[in-house]
């Protein structure tokens, strides 16, 4: 299996950021993002393809559609400047990671 | 509160080996499917391998690169994961996570390096 992301995004402050993971996997298996901002460990944003972990905030979203999974920040914020990753697993449990997002706020 | 701590890296020679660490807290560590997950320099996550739990039979995956020089294990009783990594080669030098689902731990360097 493989996912597939663009490499960079780059929004203005405040504008909404969408990032797409794209991977036949991902039609029948969860996404999950992570965010992994420089010098620093993962950390999950989205999982279950929608669900947000307690801590991140509201305008982080995620939505699939057929084998396209969608981050989308809305009101992009400085501190969301971060590598971000998608993440599926096949029915045996083995992970697959998209290649990594650099998402720039300018 | 979800904990996952990884320890043990270091830096190793060529040919060396290394066991990585994971201890957890705040969840149910027997009923957890575990994954390791590294990061070499300024490149993006690759999978490792991963342990199902006690009533999966422990069974493990690995992954390419790596099978038959490392193996993964658990402790349930000590709420612990391992990794014993053998006859390490330069390109394993990378950060090492554990995870399970959207829980990471901090991760551990290891170096490989004469």
């Amino acid at each position: 299996y493989e996912l597939t992301q663009s490499p960079s995004v780059a929004v203005s402050p405040g504008q909404t950021a969408r990032i797409t993971c794209t991977g036949d996997i991902l039609s029948n298996q969860y996404a999950f993002w992570y965010q992994q901002k420089s010098g620093q460990a993962p950390v999950a944003v989205i999982y279950k393809g929608s669900e947000r972990p307690s801590g991140i905030p509201e305008r982080f979203s995620g939505s699939t559609s057929g084998t396209t999974v969608t981050l989308t920040i809305t009101g992009v914020q400085a501190e969301d400047e971060a590598d971000y990753y998608c993440r599926s697993a096949d029915h045996s449990g083995i992970w697959v990671f998209g290649g990594g997002t650099k998402l720039t706020v300018l | 509160e979800v904990q996952l701590v990884e320890s043990g890296g270091g830096l190793v020679k060529p040919g060396g080996s290394l066991r990585l660490s994971c201890t957890v807290s705040g969840f149910s560590f027997p009923n957890a499917w575990m994954t390791w997950v590294r990061q070499a320099p300024g490149k993006g996550l690759e999978w490792v391998g991963l342990i199902k739990s006690r009533t999966d039979g422990k069974t493990t995956d690995i992954a390419t690169p790596v099978k038959g020089r490392f193996i993964i294990s658990r402790d349930d009783s000590n709420n612990t994961m391992y990794l014993d990594m053998e006859s390490l080669r330069t390109e394993d030098t990378a950060v090492y996570y554990c995870a399970t689902g959207q829980h990471w731990g901090q991760g551990t360097l290891v170096t490989v390096s004469s």
